[in-house]
């Protein structure tokens, strides 16, 4: 059953803690992206990464950090340097194929900072 | 950066009804597409247009596409119940070497059975 997958569907993190979000595809796919998302607005771009060992930084880097060791991994972590972590946090891959290419999505990971 | 900017925010119908939802973007795109997100899910893709394309069809959805305005629409045929999402167009900007797209922030359809 193909398919990105995220971990753990929800989250809670005390002020001052890192945290790591999990995202994994069996996909085969070479680019895999971060995204977060506020209530009522649309996707920011976090990091991507198009290659393994290899990422770059999004629109809204500032507080987090990634790695791509293997290609069907690309986790996040939210340090404590990011100032307000609450938020949806969506994963996707693609394969890329060029200016065309489109991108699958992962259930999300809702994170709350108590 | 956001680029792409959906009219109307919410949009509430009736079951049957058409639904029709706009994309304003700024900049030369390469293609864009439209996702569909369930409440507290992640998105699914659903058309690409590319941009020396004007209008593309799949099963009940017809998206149009207007370069000189800057501009798309969505439109949903017969609505149904399970149509209920946010919808959100996407862009790829032309030129680059990476894949990025940029979302816009939604139109929320809500289909009243």
């Amino acid at each position: 059953d193909g398919g990105i997958t995220q971990s753990p569907k929800y989250l809670f993190r005390k002020e001052g803690q890192n945290v790591t979000l999990s995202c994994e595809q069996n996909l085969n796919h070479d680019a895999m992206y971060w995204y977060r998302q506020d209530p009522g607005q649309g996707l920011r771009l976090i990091y991507y990464s198009q290659i393994v060992n290899d990422f770059q930084k999004g629109d809204i880097a500032e507080g987090y950090s990634v790695s791509r060791e293997k290609k069907e991994s690309f986790p996040l972590t939210v340090t404590s340097a990011q100032k307000n972590p609450t938020a949806f946090y969506l994963c996707a891959s693609s394969l890329p194929r060029g200016p065309t290419d489109t991108q699958y999505f992962g259930p999300g990971t809702r994170l709350t900072v108590l | 950066s956001q680029q792409g900017e959906e009219d109307p925010q919410a949009l509430s119908i009736q079951e049957g009804e058409n639904a029709t939802m706009n994309c304003s973007y700024k900049t030369s795109i390469n293609n864009l597409q439209w996702y569909r997100q369930n409440s507290g899910r992640g998105l699914v893709h659903l058309i690409l247009i590319r941009s020396n394309e004007r209008e593309k069809h799949s099963g009940r959805l017809r998206v149009t596409l207007d370069t000189s305005k800057k501009s798309s629409s969505l439109l949903i045929t017969a609505s149904r119940a399970a149509d209920t999402a946010s919808y959100f167009c996407a862009t790829r900007n032309s030129g680059g070497s990476n894949y990025k797209l940029t979302f816009g922030k939604g139109t929320l359809l809500t289909v009243n059975p």
